[in-house]
């Protein structure tokens, strides 16, 4: 098991209604990036954040917003909630150095898994 | 944008039979890595390939990266029903991920 840990595990909202994902990196590593899931998918990339600072973004809309706090856990809002977000939360630590576009292990936690009804 | 695809989308085998997928991207990647999902769970790192042409095993795991750096394969021999999971290649910094290879296999 990986040391990244996500809540909640499980959710239900309301098309409309905001919602907040968090997530803790593992112990000494400095970036964490989220992801989406649906079912039978691949996990999309939806932004990195390293060192307290968006590193990369991926296809998804202003309304998916993050945080990265000084302890390196972070956290994933999301607005105006659609039918279409109800999917899988990944998050995933690494230890990046530096801000250069390589790639580093990733250790993923469990998931938060999102229905929007 | 950057692609990458993965084949087979399914494989179902018997038990000792060898599987093989294929990642294939629409550009040159700087490295690639190999995830497995079990059913219900998270995706696990399992190696990352730098080099062109590299070749790296894990046990009865066996990863390439193509001399052109475009694309990648994971081989097991001998499946056992351990193996089951859909594996995932993903490339290069944003971590595109393929749709994965749903393995299973019957006893």
């Amino acid at each position: 098991e990986t040391g990244v840990t996500q809540s909640p595990t499980h959710l239900i909202k309301t098309r409309g209604q905001q919602v907040t994902l968090r997530c803790s990196s593992q112990s000494g590593h400095n970036t964490v990036s989220w992801y989406q899931q649906a079912l039978g998918q691949g996990p999309q990339f939806i932004f990195q954040y390293y060192r307290e600072e968006e590193n990369g973004r991926g296809n998804f809309p202003p309304r998916f917003s993050g945080l990265q706090f000084p302890n390196y856990s972070s956290e994933l809002n999301v607005n105006a909630l659609e039918l279409d977000d109800s999917a899988l939360y990944l998050c995933a630590s690494s230890r990046q150095q530096g801000l250069a576009h390589s790639s580093y292990e990733q250790y993923f936690g469990p998931g938060t898994r999102l229905t929007v009804t | 944008g950057q692609q990458v695809m993965q084949i087979p989308q399914y494989q179902h085998v018997q038990e000792g039979e060898d599987f093989t997928t294929y990642c294939n991207s629409s550009t040159t990647l700087s490295n690639i890595q190999w995830y497995k999902q079990r059913p219900g769970g998270h995706p696990v790192f399992l190696i990352q390939l730098v080099k062109s042409g590299e070749v790296k095993k894990q046990k009865r795991l066996t990863f390439q990266f193509g001399e052109a750096k475009k694309n990648s394969s994971l081989h097991i021999t001998a499946t056992q029903t351990t193996d089951v999971g859909t594996y995932f290649c993903a490339g290069s910094f944003v971590m595109r991920f393929g749709a994965g290879t749903r393995l299973t296999v019957k006893p």
